[in-house]
């Protein structure tokens, strides 16, 4: 099965400052790679994805970049907000299934 | 345009109680995904359905639990003889086609067990 891990686990960061979460990935089959973002007691939410044949994607403040040959794909969040703060999971997909990383808790202190 | 539905959004059971939990995709949507996350922890697949048809279910424990996605209403993820373990979060996820395509989730059922 694919092993995902995730890094760093928790990441605090001032009001508009960058954050950057990396996601390396086992499984050379994957071909889909969101990052989705869940607060405290809610469903998680998809926030940006990329497919196998591009390189970034953006979407105002957050991108997405993949590194298919390293296996690995970051999500890149600029200017922060305190309302960026949350857990943010990748979830490289095989076959069907989404498989999630441990997330990172990401706190952004005003 | 109604997202992913699930309920209960929080059921309680005894301890050797049977669970069951029930989610309606979103229209248009006809596969259904289930996870289970506990406290502080990543989303753990564990059966991927289409209707009438188990696709995936290998993140299924072989007993107690079962899955089914009925041609008519919604899906049913059922657990018997609950232990205090089976507290979790469960999600629910429903996307149009089979790879490729976006999961979007509901918004959960929380099961504690006492």
């Amino acid at each position: 099965g694919e092993n995902v891990e995730q890094h760093p686990s928790t990441l605090s960061v001032q009001e508009g400052d960058s954050a950057v979460i990396k996601c390396t990935y086992s499984d050379s089959a994957s071909n889909y790679f969101p990052w989705y973002k869940q607060e405290l007691g809610k469903r998680p939410q998809l926030i940006i994805d990329i497919r196998s044949n591009v390189g970034e994607k953006k979407d105002q403040r957050i991108a997405v970049t993949l590194n298919k040959t390293a296996k690995h794909f970051s999500l890149h969040i600029t200017e922060t907000q305190p309302e960026d703060s949350a857990v943010y999971f990748c979830a490289p997909q095989g076959y069907s299934t989404l498989t999630f990383g441990k997330g990172t808790m990401l706190l952004v202190s005003p | 345009n109604a997202g992913v539905m699930q309920n209960p959004r929080h059921l309680v059971r005894r301890r050797g109680q049977e669970a069951r939990l029930r989610c309606s995709p979103m229209k248009g949507h006809s596969h259904v995904y289930w996870y289970r996350q506990l406290p502080e922890e990543g989303l753990k697949f564990m059966v991927y359905l289409q209707k009438e048809n188990i696709i995936d279910e290998s993140g299924m424990p072989k007993e107690r639990f079962s899955a089914e996605f009925p041609k008519e209403g919604p899906s049913i993820l059922r657990i018997q003889q609950v232990v205090r373990g089976d507290s979790a979060a469960y999600f629910c996820a429903s996307s149009p086609g089979t790879t490729r395509d976006e999961q979007y989730f509901g918004p959960g059922t929380r099961l504690t067990v006492t």
